[in-house]
């Protein structure tokens, strides 16, 4: 199957740390991605991770990536009331193509 | 910075009307995807080439839909005829071979009436 699971909200409070968690079922995927979507605009490429590493860090963002769960998490640090969005998770298949969870819509409260 | 492009943002028309949205790739990248959003199906796939050559449309209704991609700087999405259910939002996005990055546009959206 080409499922991608993720949990569909997330609330957390400003300056906290945001944890988003995806599972996939494609064990061959070359690539995970994360994604950014905001209200009426399009979808900003947050970070990826190629398949052999497990963390990738990039200034406040960490990607874990367990390959033996078939599990991707993006713990955003620091979180702030700009990172409010819905938030995409996806895995690449044969041929770069990519298999989008439903999102996760992460509201950041004061 | 290097983006995506895509024409029009926003285009609101009618029943039967056709329908044509475009995209220019990241200069270098040579697949590009055509996504289509939606509140009740999320993100699809319709369609994608690459070096300009189709590898599958199997995701877009071949009787009304067609993309082709002209040239390397542009592909084309066309709708004809556009009907209330092509409503949503349309994205192009553009990848490099062993990069891992993959880009996308700012959607086209669409509206049907």
């Amino acid at each position: 199957g080409e499922d991608v699971e993720q949990s569909l909200f997330l609330s957390v409070r400003e300056g906290d740390s945001s944890v988003i968690n995806c599972t996939y079922t494609d064990s061959s995927s070359t690539y995970l991605y994360w994604y950014k979507q905001e209200p009426g605009a399009g979808l900003q490429l947050l970070t990826y991770i190629f398949s052999n590493m497990d963390m990738k860090q990039d200034q406040r963002l960490t990607v874990l990536l367990n390959k033996k769960d078939k599990h991707l998490s993006l713990r955003i640090a620091d979180t702030q009331t700009g990172d409010s969005a819905i938030y995409f998770c996806a895995e690449s298949l044969n041929d770069y193509k990519l298999s989008f969870g439903a999102g996760t819509t992460v509201t950041v409260r004061a | 910075d290097a983006r995506v492009t895509q024409t029009p943002r926003h285009k609101v028309t009618e029943m039967g009307q056709e329908v044509t949205m475009r995209c220019q790739p990241i200069l270098g990248h040579n697949t590009v995807f055509w996504y289509r959003q939606t509140m009740m199906q999320g993100l699809e796939l319709l369609a994608y080439f690459r070096n300009r050559a189709p590898l599958d449309d199997s995701g877009m209704p071949k009787d009304r839909f067609s993309a082709e991609m002209p040239d390397a700087t542009l592909a084309t999405l066309k709708i004809q005829p556009s009907e209330p259910r092509d409503s949503a939002v349309y994205f192009c996005a553009s990848f490099k071979a062993n990069t891992g990055e993959l880009f996308f546009g700012e959607g086209s959206r669409l509206t049907v009436l």
